[in-house]
């Protein structure tokens, strides 16, 4: 699994869109970036994952950069629920244990 | 669909004593894992269960132990437990070979 670095924490206006980085430069090849968010006094979410190309869901988007030595997750519009801790990790794709790094504290204001 | 459940939601115990918390996985999902996250050092894999067997084991001592039932619930125990063992503890669950892990909502352990 490659090491994955975040900024510590984020700010964000509600109805705005957010951009959250992550920094995976030693990936390999087969290692998927995924996200998961965890918002307060619960249990992780996942929110979406990619290997290549770019993706969407009803939460988010992934954006991947062409090297995949970056990714960045997109909330469209930001509400207050999305105030979370979010987590960029970088696996294969077999299952097994997440390694959850110290994660993007984002905070939203109204 | 009901989600993962776990239980008890609070337990508090006393240094020395033994804790064990457990798990319910979505149905028809075969792998469970557990996670601690303490205070100030985030979240940690503990262990994996798939099928009843143990996959695989975070760092930590052999004191932390579980295990997987017929019907893929799973069990963890903490023997002689430390103050340092005091944290959320939270289940996971997926299908086999799948990425998307489903989190339970955590046991809070306090250790006095």
């Amino acid at each position: 699994d490659a090491k994955t670095t975040q900024p510590n924490s984020m700010e964000s206006n509600e109805e705005e869109p957010v951009h959250l980085p992550c920094n995976h430069s030693t990936i390999s090849g087969t290692d998927y970036i995924h996200w998961y968010r965890q918002l307060p006094s619960q249990g992780p979410e996942y929110v979406i994952h990619g290997l290549t190309s770019n993706v969407n869901n009803r939460m988010a988007s992934l954006a991947i950069a062409e090297d995949r030595k970056s990714s960045t997750l997109i909330l469209h519009r930001a509400t207050l629920r999305d105030a979370a801790v979010y987590y960029c990790i970088a696996r294969g794709n077999q299952g097994g244990k997440l390694i959850f790094g110290q994660g993007t504290e984002l905070s939203v204001k109204p | 669909e009901a989600g993962v459940t776990q239980s008890p939601t609070h337990l508090i115990k006393t240094r020395g004593q033994q804790a064990t918390l457990r798990c319910s996985p979505i149905s028809g999902h075969t792998s469970v894992y557990w996670y601690q996250q303490a205070l100030g050092l985030g979240l940690q894999f503990l262990l994996w269960y798939d099928e009843g067997e143990e996959r695989n084991r975070g760092n930590f001592p052999p004191r932390f132990s579980g295990r997987q039932f017929p019907n893929y619930s799973s069990e963890l125990n903490v023997n002689a437990l430390e103050l340092e063992d005091s944290a959320l503890y939270l289940c996971a669950s997926s299908l086999v070979g799948r990425n998307e892990q489903f989190f339970g909502p955590g046991t809070r352990l306090t250790v006095l």
